[in-house]
């Protein structure tokens, strides 16, 4: 069975930082781009980032450039998202998500995990 | 970058047919996938690519590109089909995603 478990969401200050990592099991990480999805409260679904199989290309949205980072371990078989420098506005549920196939389409996503950002 | 822009909210009566659309200039390059998202869960991918549908997904759900509009439509729709519908899209920016702002679905 495919699973995507988030882990590492809470409260932040703003100016600080969180690291979500997202365990995967069911299938071979490495054959997958992954990807963030972040939703705020009653909003929409707004992407974040993605990364190649290997680890070897990374697109973030303007938003999160240069503060946040997403990185993979396929031999630990887990997704990470370093969250520093944080906003209020970054408050939201963090999805991890599984590539389709070899696209970046995303098709199978985790139950998420929230972060809110408050002083 | 661009936008994918849908309506807001949609409603429709038990057993009808109800065409859900997303409208964006990317889809003129790049077909639409569609999430289905209930209160509470995570998005479940319902449809992608040129109409295919995951495993599990019933067959009243069907999707079509009309130049830069694609279009999600359930025909029969059922009390279970009530959630949020977002329509997503790979970006200018070939390795970005973009995503509607969502279509809320009544089931009267």
């Amino acid at each position: 069975e495919v699973q995507l478990v988030e882990s590492g969401g809470g409260l932040a200050q703003p100016g600080g930082s969180l690291r979500l990592s997202c365990a995967a099991s069911g299938f071979t990480l490495n054959n997958y781009w992954m990807t963030w999805v972040r939703q705020a409260p009653g909003k929409g679904l707004e992407w974040v980032a993605n990364i190649k199989r290997d680890g070897s290309e990374r697109y973030y949205v303007d938003s999160v450039k240069g503060r946040f980072t997403i990185s993979r371990d396929n031999a630990k078989n887990s997704l990470y998202l370093q969250m520093n420098s944080l906003r209020v506005e970054d408050t939201a549920v963090y999805y991890c998500a599984r590539g389709l196939g070899t696209t970046i389409t995303v098709d199978f996503w985790g139950q998420g995990t929230l972060v809110t950002v408050s002083s | 970058s661009s936008e994918l822009t849908q309506d807001p909210a949609v409603s429709v009566a038990l057993g009808q047919t109800v065409r859900i659309t997303c409208q964006g200039d990317i889809l003129s390059k790049y077909y639409a996938t569609w999430y289905q998202q209930k209160p509470g869960q995570a998005p479940l991918l319902v449809l992608y690519g040129d109409n295919t549908r995951p495993s599990g997904i019933p067959d009243r759900f069907s999707g079509s590109t009309s130049g830069n509009t694609g279009s999600l439509t359930i025909i029969g729709a059922q009390a279970e089909d009530e959630a949020d519908y977002y329509c997503n899209s790979r970006d200018t920016s070939d390795h970005h995603l973009l995503f509607g702002g969502g279509t809320k679905l009544t089931v009267l």
